[in-house]
């Protein structure tokens, strides 16, 4: 049971927009604590997506965005492209357990 | 362009130990905050440990606590992670991750090295 709640999978066709979940608690996010996000392709690393909640690092396409309100964010990408399939993971900070926390994952299938 | 390559990973037995390294390059490996992250097979991540950039701070999960050491040496721009009392759960990938900014966002991180706990 992860700290952080997301759905464990979403769908969507090639150009549509798509939406991830975050859901955290005053712990962690509602604290406000930055959320991260990470991308994992198939058979390869987590890589850094988003990261203070809406900041993208440089390379990273404009067609993902991040969000966050209250003890949730999200993470939106719009233009869905079939290499977009991947396990996308939110990371934030918990004070009373004093670690850091990830979500338990979102695999994005592009149909 | 920084680069972490982890080693050390590999079949072990319950109760056994084992020393997982992480070589860097490409940054002032003494300048940053490191962690280690581990996935077991076919689940989500899990923070593992986390060390300061001189070594004097460390922070653990609790489902590792007092059985693993996360450590540094600088001067070899090396991280590392004692494992030790090792138990089929601790099965995963591990991977290491460099803390970046003030809100310790993980980047980059490395391959990681699969470590597997079975008789």
């Amino acid at each position: 049971q992860s700290v952080l709640t997301q759905p464990p999978s979403v769908s969507g066709a090639p150009g549509q927009r798509v939406t991830i979940s975050c859901t955290g608690s005053s712990s962690n996010i509602g604290a406000g604590y930055d959320v991260h996000w990470y991308q994992q392709l198939p058979g390869t690393a987590p890589k850094l997506l988003i990261y203070g909640n809406n900041n993208r690092p440089s390379g990273v396409p404009d067609r993902f965005s991040g969000s966050k309100s209250g003890t949730s964010a999200s993470l939106a990408i719009t233009g869905l492209q079939v290499e977009d399939e991947a396990d996308y993971y939110c990371q934030s900070h918990d004070s009373s357990l004093s670690v850091w926390v990830f979500g338990g994952g979102t695999k994005l299938t592009v149909l | 362009e920084a680069q972490l390559v982890e080693s050390g990973g590999g079949l072990v037995q319950p109760g056994g130990s084992l020393r997982l390294s992480c070589a860097a390059s490409g940054f002032s490996f003494s300048s940053y905050e490191m962690n280690w992250v581990r996935q077991a097979p076919g689940k989500g991540l899990e923070w593992v440990s986390y060390i300061s950039s001189t070594g004097n701070t460390v922070y653990y999960a609790d489902s590792v606590k007092g059985r693993f050491t996360i450590s540094r040496d600088n001067a070899k721009n090396s991280l590392y992670l004692q494992m030790n009392s090792l138990r089929a759960e601790d099965t995963a990938v591990y991977y290491c991750a460099r803390a970046v900014g003030t809100d310790n966002r993980f980047d980059p991180w490395g391959q990681g090295t699969l470590v597997t706990v079975s008789s």
